[in-house]
């Protein structure tokens, strides 16, 4: 079993829709989690960044950690064709010293 | 303020030749490090550097070394290029440790022959 799965996709909504983007993982240990996003032959970039449990939001993005059931979830609202870009989660133990990613979810938004 | 920056952007190889990757940052980071992404698979850690000084195998090193020339610059070479290492190469960096994100270069297009 893989540290980090995640769904490749692809994914696609209209515009406006609300998006729910998902990793699961199998270490218990992680306590540092985030969302990268990466637009097509681009570096990712980061989006979303969580300390533990807990919910975090920003604008229309909203991130939820669930570290009794190892899931972590995006959330975007009202989503726009700009937001067309491959999503990867990461996450990382408090000892590590380097991030763990997804393969990464693949979205399209059509206007 | 450019951040990471890797040069080349593309580069082809025929099979056997060697080249070096080169990434710089400009935001005083402690850590370095050098991934592949190829479809399917995500992004693979290749080598980090912790700090000036030191680097460590990530999980896929075989086929590659690397040097943390000073603070600024962790570079990437390929002694003998083979066709698995077609891929796309990026360069990050975090003030230490990954656990405040890291800052992405925008890659290295690898093409093996």
């Amino acid at each position: 079993q893989k540290e980090v799965e995640q769904d490749p996709g692809p994914l696609s909504v209209p515009e406006g829709a609300i998006v729910s983007l998902n990793c699961t993982y199998s270490n218990s240990a992680f306590q540092y989690f985030m969302w990268y996003r990466q637009y097509s032959r681009k570096g990712p970039e980061l989006l979303m960044y969580t300390y533990s449990s807990g919910n975090k939001e920003d604008g229309r993005f909203t991130a939820q950690v669930d570290k009794s059931s190892k899931y972590i979830s995006l959330f975007i609202r009202d989503s726009q064709p700009s937001d067309s870009a491959t999503y990867l989660c990461a996450m990382m133990d408090q000892a590590g010293t380097a991030l763990i990613f997804g393969k990464g979810t693949t979205l399209s938004v059509s206007s | 303020n450019a951040g990471v920056t890797q040069t080349p952007k593309f580069q082809v190889l025929k099979t056997g030749q060697s080249m070096t990757l080169q990434c710089a940052q400009d935001m005083n980071h402690n850590s370095m490090y050098w991934y592949r992404q190829d479809p399917g698979m995500g992004l693979r850690l290749i080598y980090y550097s912790a700090s000036e000084g030191t680097t460590d195998k990530g999980e896929v090193p075989n086929g590659y070394n690397v040097s943390r020339l000073n603070k600024r610059e962790f570079s990437l070479r390929l002694e003998s290029a083979a066709p698995s290492q077609t891929s796309v190469y990026f360069c990050a960096s975090s003030p230490r440790g990954g656990d405040y994100g890291y800052t992405f270069g925008s890659g290295t297009r690898l093409t093996v022959v």
